[in-house]
C-alpha cells in the first residue's frame, strides 16, 4: 500500500511568489490534513477535511492560505504571496479506513525556503 | 482545549542504556495519546498509542509507554537503545470535540552516542 505522498519536497522561491503543494493521501482515508511544522517546534494544524468539506480551517491564514480538496481525495495547499516567515516544512497527513480515525500516517513533508 | 508538553528538547544517551522520555498533557477527559517518531527529512511515523484499557502500551520498534492519569503523563521508554533510535520524538494527545483534533508536543531529540 502506498503512503501519503506529496511533493514537491523541496521548494525554494523569492517572496512574494506563488507556491503550491500537493498531497494524495492513503487509498480509503476520508480524512486529510495539512500541518506546518517550523524548525525545532512540532506539527500545527492548519486545515482538515472530512471528504471534500473543510471541517476545521481556524488555523488557516486566510489571507494568503488556500486549501481545496475538489473530489474528496487528493488536495493542494497554495501561498499567495509568499513571505520570509513561511519557509517551514508542510506536512500532509491523512486518517480513516482500518488505521482508525484517530490514527495520522504522514506524508515525508514538502519544505519551503523563502529567500 | 488539550496541550502538550515535552520538558526536554534533548537528551544524549549511550547505545545500550535504557531512555525514558517525558510527556505531559493537558485535557479534561481521558484523551487519547500518541507518540510519533520523526527521522531528518522524513514524516512521523507512529510508535504507539493509548486509546483505553491496560495503561502500559507497547509499540513499535521495542518502545513501550505508560499512561499515568494521575500525573497527567504518558512517558515514552526503551530498554536498550541502537544507534538507529536518533530521532525527533513528538507526543501527542487527541481528543474529540468538534471533530477529533490532535495537538502535538515541541518534541525531543534524541541524539545516541557509540
Amino acid at each position: 500500500e502506498a503512503g501519503v505522498v506529496q511533493s514537491p519536497r523541496y521548494k525554494i522561491i523569492e517572496k512574494k511568489q506563488p507556491v503550491a503543494f500537493w498531497c494524495n493521501p492513503i487509498s480509503g482515508h476520508n480524512t486529510l490534513y495539512w500541518y506546518l511544522q517550523n524548525l525545532g517546534q512540532g506539527p500545527e494544524l492548519l486545515i482538515r477535511y472530512e471528504n471534500e468539506e473543510a471541517v476545521d480551517d481556524s488555523q488557516l491564514p486566510k489571507d494568503r492560505f488556500s486549501a481545496e480538496r475538489l473530489k474528496g481525495v487528493d488536495s493542494t495547499l497554495k501561498i499567495q504571496p509568499a513571505e520570509l516567515g513561511d519557509s517551514a516544512v508542510y506536512l500532509c497527513a491523512s486518517s480513516g479506513g482500518t488505521g482508525g480515525a484517530n490514527v495520522l500516517t504522514f506524508g515525508a513533508g514538502s519544505r519551503l525556503t523563502v529567500l | 482545549a488539550q496541550s502538550v508538553t515535552q520538558p526536554d528538547i534533548h537528551i544524549t544517551v549511550s547505545e545500550g542504556a535504557s531512555l525514558e522520555l517525558r510527556c505531559n498533557y493537558s485535557y479534561g477527559a481521558t484523551p487519547y495519546l500518541f507518540w510519533y517518531v520523526q527521522s531528518p527529512g522524513q514524516g512521523l511515523q507512529l510508535l504507539l498509542k493509548y486509546f483505553s484499557g491496560d495503561t502500559l502500551v507497547q509499540g513499535i520498534k521495542g518502545f513501550e509507554a505508560e499512561f499515568k492519569r494521575s500525573q497527567s503523563s504518558f512517558n515514552l521508554r526503551k530498554p536498550s537503545v541502537h544507534w538507529s533510535d536518533a530521532a525527533e520524538y513528538f507526543c501527542a494527545v487527541g481528543a474529540s470535540t468538534g471533530g477529533f483534533k490532535t495537538i502535538f508536543g515541541a518534541g525531543t531529540r534524541l541524539f545516541v552516542k557509540a
